[in-house]
């Protein structure tokens, strides 16, 4: 079975400072894997995937992801946040052949301090 | 083109009734899933449907039941509401099963709230 585990419930961050969330998943097949951000009262919005062809994966709103097997895993950057980037974001996986199901991490709320 | 759309989008219920949330996907789109999201146990898988057929389900009690329609619309079920069913459900469509070019979209979700 599949995991995802996300370090760190809450990380805050100036403005304009490196965003850095971590996200290690457990899979016995390569799998898919996907970050999404949620902002309060919404659903979830897609910010990149990871299935299977580049490595690091560029996403919207700046974000990007680099897929490590040796490390198993996903980590979401940022060069430059913003103070529209505070939100909940969660990483997810999806095993080929699964179908769309997707396992999520706990979640990691990103708070932009000025 | 129009999003993923929940309706109703907040919900309150009495312990013991059941309810009914529906989801209406992108056009095109033949794939349905639900997810729970509560505090406690974040965000859960339930069931998936693709052309009208249950084609994976997650780890919750008979109580929870779906169905997905000939246009692809779906919709949810709770029976014998509980305290613990408070929660926000999330619907997502993509356009078939996972693959190279899968993707899920998600609507803004139905806010369920039991008394």
């Amino acid at each position: 079975a599949q995991s995802v585990t996300q370090l760190g419930s809450h990380v805050s961050v100036s403005e304009g400072a490196l965003v850095l969330l971590r996200c290690n998943y457990s899979s016995s097949v390569p799998p898919y894997l996907f970050w999404y951000v949620q902002y309060p009262n919404q659903g979830l919005q897609l910010l990149l995937k990871y299935t299977s062809a580049a490595t690091l994966v560029k996403g919207i709103n700046g974000f990007e992801a680099e897929f490590k097997k040796s490390e198993t895993s996903f980590h979401l950057t940022k060069p430059s946040a913003h103070m529209s980037d505070a939100a909940e974001y969660f990483c997810a996986v999806s095993l080929t052949g699964g179908g769309n199901k997707l396992t999520f991490g706990t979640g990691t709320q990103l708070k932009v301090e000025l | 083109k129009a999003g993923v759309t929940q309706t109703p989008r907040y919900l309150i219920k009495t312990r013991g009734q059941q309810v009914t949330l529906s989801c209406s996907p992108i056009s095109g789109h033949r794939s349905v899933s639900w997810y729970q999201q509560t505090p406690g146990q974040g965000l859960q898988f339930l069931f998936e449907y693709f052309s009208e057929t249950q084609r994976n389900k997650g780890n919750f009690p008979g109580r929870f039941s779906g169905r997905q329609f000939s246009n692809s619309r779906s919709e949810m079920n709770v029976s014998t509401l509980e305290l613990g069913d408070s929660a926000l459900y999330l619907c997502a469509s993509s356009p078939g099963l996972a693959g190279e070019d899968y993707e899920q979209y998600f609507g803004p979700g139905t806010r369920l709230t039991v008394t």
